[in-house]
């Protein structure tokens, strides 16, 4: 089962402009987590937000996430063509062993 | 550093045959996690071993589905026998033992006919 859904599925913008993700999860979480997956091709780390921190940057990345509302976003500035592709974010449940758990995924097309 | 490492990338087979997936992790990784993904959707857990033990294969179809990580390196994935609504993409990933990071291969597209 999904823990997290992203919001919106999918999303187009042109170069340059600023894109925006947001996921919402359902239980408390001891990190989130967001992934990259261009077409045909297996997941790449992006960044790690842990339940403690409330923002987060990486290049031209910035996470945001609020553990009372249980949701996060993902900022990236600046977009590129490159940059299309579906991104998610996963969850590690608070409690127990790692368990991580991927949301639905929103696909991002950038227009050259 | 060698990623991980998943063959065959593509599979087409009849539905009742069996079939199986391979997947090396990242040298030194203890964790080694299957994933199942369907089109438009994010993985969904099969299994996930430390070392050599399956500690959580609680998604794992076991009627159909085996997997087994012999020395706690390589791993393979069993379909037998293959339905229909098995063709997806099966990801391999894997971690260090306590971390966070996942570190993915390129996956398996198994097409079932």
């Amino acid at each position: 089962s999904q823990q997290g859904e992203e919001d919106p599925q999918a999303l187009s913008i042109q170069e340059g402009e600023n894109a925006t993700m947001n996921c919402s999860y359902k239980t408390s979480i001891n990190n989130l987590q967001w992934y990259r997956q261009n077409s045909g091709r297996g997941l790449v780390h992006l960044i790690l937000i842990r339940s403690n921190e409330r923002e987060k940057h990486s290049g031209r990345l910035r996470v945001t996430l609020d553990t009372s509302k249980k949701s996060s976003s993902l900022l990236i500035t600046a977009s590129r063509a490159a940059d299309t592709a579906s991104y998610f974010c996963a969850t590690e449940r608070n409690g127990g062993y790692q368990k991580v758990t991927f949301g639905t995924g929103t696909k991002l097309q950038v227009i050259p | 550093e060698a990623g991980v490492v998943q063959s065959p990338r593509y599979k087409i087979i009849e539905k009742k045959q069996p079939v199986a997936f391979w997947c090396n992790p990242i040298s030194g990784h203890n964790t080694l996690y299957w994933y199942l993904q369907n089109l438009g959707q994010g993985p969904e857990l099969l299994i996930r071993y430390e070392n050599e033990e399956a500690v959580d294969d609680s998604q794992l179809p076991k009627d159909r589905f085996s997997a087994e990580r012999l020395k706690g390196v390589d791993s393979t994935l069993k379909i037998q026998p293959a339905e229909l609504g098995d063709s997806a993409v099966y990801l391999c990933a894997s971690s260090l033992f306590g971390t966070d990071t996942q570190y993915f291969g390129p996956g398996t597209r198994l097409t079932v006919l």
